[in-house]
């Protein structure tokens, strides 16, 4: 029971670097999400996905970019790596709209 | 104002005990009620969804909305350390074209043997 997969689980970035967090999910969910959480500020909504073509802006969407060519794939992508963008990020899926939401285990990044 | 507001805690009780988490929203056109528990170093997890105002049970875990008063808890009889964990609401409109979450801070919880 794969669920929602994410890599890495842990990175460190250089200022100005680039990298993508990658997620996959193996449960044929239409809706995909992209989260950060940070100590106090809870979950933070950065990108969202309603199906394979489909993406649109959550609250934090700067400074990041998402594709979605597949069901299973929901790419988040950060250009020019800052200090503020150092967070736990989580990927998570769901069948519709109203349905429980699945998330995978995080990816915890660091900006230096 | 937030549209959820929860107070983070920390919660520490000791084993056994009765635990009451809750969350206060604003917007009621809210229609769904989620309580979820994340673990250290993990991604969160669903516990218990709710639609309807009323308790909703499940095992030592109850859910209760008050749609009156825009106010749900999370009730958790006989405590476990297993169950020292943060707990996270979360609530959102009817379908529609909204689609997104609305998460309350969450609340740490720990469970003293």
């Amino acid at each position: 029971n794969a669920g929602v997969t994410q890599t890495p689980k842990f990175r460190i970035l250089k200022i100005g670097q680039s990298m993508t967090l990658q997620c996959t999910q193996d449960m044929n969910h239409n809706y995909m999400y992209w989260y950060r959480q940070d100590p106090g500020m809870g979950l933070k909504l950065i990108y969202y996905s309603v199906g394979a073509g489909i993406t649109d802006k959550g609250e934090v969407p700067n400074g990041y970019n998402v594709s979605r060519s597949t069901t299973e794939d929901f790419p988040l992508r950060l250009e020019l790596a800052a200090p503020s963008q150092t967070s736990v990020y989580f990927c998570a899926s769901s069948y519709s709209a109203n349905t429980e939401a699945f998330f995978g285990q995080g990816t915890r990044l660091t900006v230096v | 104002q937030k549209e959820v507001e929860q107070d983070p805690g920390p919660l520490s009780v000791p084993e056994g005990a009765i635990v009451s988490l809750n969350c206060t929203y604003s917007n009621s056109a809210f229609q769904y009620f989620m309580w979820y528990r994340q673990y250290s170093r993990k991604g969160p997890e669903l516990l218990m969804y709710t639609y309807s105002s009323g308790n909703k049970e499940d095992g030592r875990f109850t859910a209760q909305v008050d749609k009156s008063s825009k106010y749900i808890s999370l009730f958790i009889r006989d405590s476990q350390p297993s169950d020292s964990a943060t707990y996270l609401c979360a609530t959102r409109e009817d379908a529609g074209n909204n689609r997104k979450l609305i998460w309350g801070l969450g609340t740490s919880l720990a469970v003293n043997p």
